[in-house]
């Protein structure tokens, strides 16, 4: 069974950093592409950041490029998300999505998610 | 504003059928396939329907999913009340080089 499990959420203040990990079990995470997608509260899903098997092709949207940093260690099947400037805007839950073998492929798993709090 | 175009909320009475649809462009739906994702309350969304119209083992053939051009349909039969929940589409989107999602739709079972 496919398991991501998201941890270091919490509250940060506006400016600040945080780090997101994501610890997968259940399939071989080396061979799928892995992204994070956020959720503000109340409202849709947004695609945060994607990244390559090996880790060579990273993925952002508009809204966070240059502030989020997507990476990967397959030897600890763990997948994280470094970010700063962080926004109000940006508090969200986060969660971990795994793709397929390419970052086009359909994101099939969820994790539970971590919610971020950017406030003063 | 969502890259897709969902209507914001469907309902209809148990036993019956909806249908949700979503538009996009040549960039993403176009040449794309289409997942579909169910959210229920208080929960990460779950994978419903992908590559158009396949459906991912344990998600009964009451749902289902087609692609006409830049659009695609979510269906639902046999409508139950456990079928509350949000639905959002999603797929890459070649010009952005990014994963976009519809806005998503609130299915009221009455």
């Amino acid at each position: 069974e496919v398991q991501l499990v998201e941890s270091g959420g919490g509250l940060v203040q506006p400016g600040g950093s945080l780090r997101l990990s994501c610890s997968a079990s259940g399939f071989n995470f080396n061979n799928y592409a892995m992204h994070w997608v956020r959720q503000a509260p109340g409202k849709g899903l947004e695609y945060v950041s994607g990244i390559s098997i090996n880790g060579g092709s990273t993925y952002y949207p508009e809204s966070v490029k240059g502030r989020f940093t997507i990476s990967r260690d397959n030897s600890k099947n763990t997948l994280y998300l470094q970010k700063s400037s962080l926004r109000t805007e940006d508090t969200a839950i986060y969660y971990c999505v795994k793709g397929g073998v390419y970052a086009t492929d359909e994101i099939d798993n969820w994790g539970q998610g971590t919610l971020v709090t950017v406030s003063a | 504003q969502s890259v897709l175009t969902q209507p914001p909320s469907v309902s209809a009475a148990p036993g019956q059928k909806v249908t949700i649809s979503c538009s996009g462009s040549s960039s993403n739906i176009g040449n794309n396939y289409v997942s579909w994702y169910q959210q229920l309350p208080g929960t990460a969304p779950k994978l419903l329907i992908y590559d158009n119209n396949k459906r991912p083992s344990g998600i009964p053939d009451r749902f289902s999913g087609s692609k006409s051009g830049t659009s695609v349909t979510l269906g639902i039969t046999g409508l139950q009340t456990g079928d509350e929940a949000d639905y959002y589409c999603g797929t890459w989107d070649s010009s952005l080089s990014a994963w976009v999602f519809g806005g998503g739709t609130k299915l009221t079972v009455l």
